[in-house]
């Protein structure tokens, strides 16, 4: 079956400094998620991107946050200025095909984020 | 607001019995539910998805089950065996355009004992 794949799978930096969070969705899908959980917590969306710009953000993803498809296959995620309650896993995720109404998600891996 | 929950945080069972898990959402206006499984260090994993215009729906050795009265969703997972233990969320999706997004409930630890 066809995958998601992120890089890198941890991630330690400083709060402070910048992260880039890296995903290669499955290559004919259109729209891409980014999905974040908290230790212990539920999985909670961040923001969703299709024909090249966002759909729909949740209010976790404030201005410190960008996502960006620099190419065909990539799809990344910018925190511009971690802070420490940024710590938590980033799945990425994609779903395809015509419409992307009630299709299956696919999602990744994720890359465990901790902000020291 | 609009939610999805999951009345059992912990549920333990014998390999080999079947295992219930459930999940009760407050958004009428939900028309797509989906619950994922998630294994220690690794993404959600699909199980099953069912749309609001049915009631049940079987795959290999899960069931799900869609109550719209009630606004519950239970996903039934036969003959359990210690790989089936993991966290299992649902998930629900509105009618919308492109962008949709999944809400997730807080999830079940099942535990199967040998």
């Amino acid at each position: 079956e066809p995958e998601v794949t992120q890089t890198p799978s941890h991630q330690v930096t400083q709060m402070g400094q910048e992260v880039i969070l890296r995903c290669v969705p499955i290559s004919n899908h259109l729209y891409f998620y980014w999905y974040r959980q908290i230790l212990g917590q539920k999985v909670e969306f961040l923001v969703s991107f299709y024909n090249n710009e966002i759909s729909e953000k949740s209010e976790i993803f404030d201005d410190q946050f960008s996502v960006e498809r620099p190419d065909g296959s990539n799809f990344t995620l910018k925190i511009r200025s971690t802070k420490l309650e940024d710590s938590a896993m980033y799945f990425c995720a994609s779903r395809g095909q015509a419409t992307g109404v009630n299709e299956k998600l696919f999602f990744g891996s994720g890359t465990q984020l901790s902000v020291l | 607001g609009e939610s999805v929950g999951l009345h059992l945080p912990t549920l333990s069972v014998q390999e080999g019995d079947n295992s219930i898990i459930n999940c009760a959402y407050s958004n009428s206006a939900s028309d797509y539910f989906i619950w994922y499984k998630q294994e220690s260090g690794k993404g959600p994993q699909f199980i099953i998805d069912i749309r609001s215009n049915m009631d049940k729906r079987q795959g290999q050795r899960v069931t799900v089950l869609l109550n719209k009265t009630v606004k519950h969703l239970s996903l039934q997972i036969a003959a359990t065996q210690p790989g089936d233990s993991a966290v299992y969320f649902c998930a629900e999706e509105g009618q919308r355009n492109a962008g949709n997004m999944l809400t997730f409930g807080g999830g079940t630890r099942l535990m199967v004992k040998p």
